[in-house]
């Protein structure tokens, strides 16, 4: 399967606990985004990067919330001292550089802050 | 990036051919049109995406006006698999920045 990879697929924490997602993007796309999906609702951008740069945070991205993505390959989205409204779908999605390229996204990470 | 309007739902009998409708009078001439779709608990899935010509893939065609103020997404032969949000997305120079709106949710029936 060479499509955008996230794990772990499910996490069920407790609040206050720290998590981490990872996400392994397309290999050849430079572009990388995470996004979140709370119940009944379409998914929001909450950040991307191109290549190891993190060029724009949303509002939706606290100060809790951090994203790294250290060689420009895989992804990383921590979420420090969780809290219930934390609970979502993450999404990350990848593409190329080219403006028009599509996003891929992946099949996310369900968190679930008890 | 422009603001586009769907019907909330939509039904369509399997092997028949869906046809959802989408409209961006407010789409400037150079944005894309882009069309995802999400089924229950999965990732968005890209579909299919224009600017000004008529566009076809293995999963469906794109038809868009020549004033570019609408667009109609075709599934030819619409199969149950083919139940999902389908959602209609102009992001302009917001490339990446994906703003999805409610969608259609595109029930399909034996």
């Amino acid at each position: 399967d060479t499509g955008v990879s996230q794990n772990p697929r499910h996490k069920i924490t407790k609040r206050g606990q720290n998590v981490t997602f990872r996400c392994d993007p397309i290999s050849e796309h430079n572009r990388l985004y995470w996004y979140r999906q709370t119940l009944g609702q379409g998914p929001e951008f909450l950040t991307y990067f191109q290549n190891e740069a993190q060029l724009e945070k949303s509002r939706l991205l606290s100060d809790r919330f951090s994203a790294e993505r250290p060689k420009g390959s895989f992804s990383t989205l921590e979420i420090q001292r969780t809290e219930q409204g934390d609970s979502a779908m993450y999404l990350c999605a990848s593409s190329l550089r080219d403006s028009s390229s599509p996003l891929h996204f992946g099949n996310g990470t369900r968190l679930t802050v008890t | 990036d422009a603001k586009t309007t769907q019907p909330p739902s939509m039904d369509c009998a399997e092997g028949r051919a869906a046809n959802l409708p989408c409209n961006h009078s407010t789409i400037s001439g150079n944005e894309y049109v882009y069309w995802y779709r999400q089924i229950h608990s999965q990732g968005p899935q890209y579909i299919i995406h224009g600017l000004k010509n008529n566009e076809t893939n293995e999963m469906a065609s794109l038809i868009i006006t020549e004033d570019r103020k609408s667009s109609t997404l075709i599934l030819p032969h619409a199969t149950l698999r083919d139940t999902a949000v389908y959602y209609c997305i102009a992001p302009g120079t917001s490339y990446g920045k994906l703003t999805f709106g409610q969608g259609t949710i595109l029930t399909v029936h034996p």
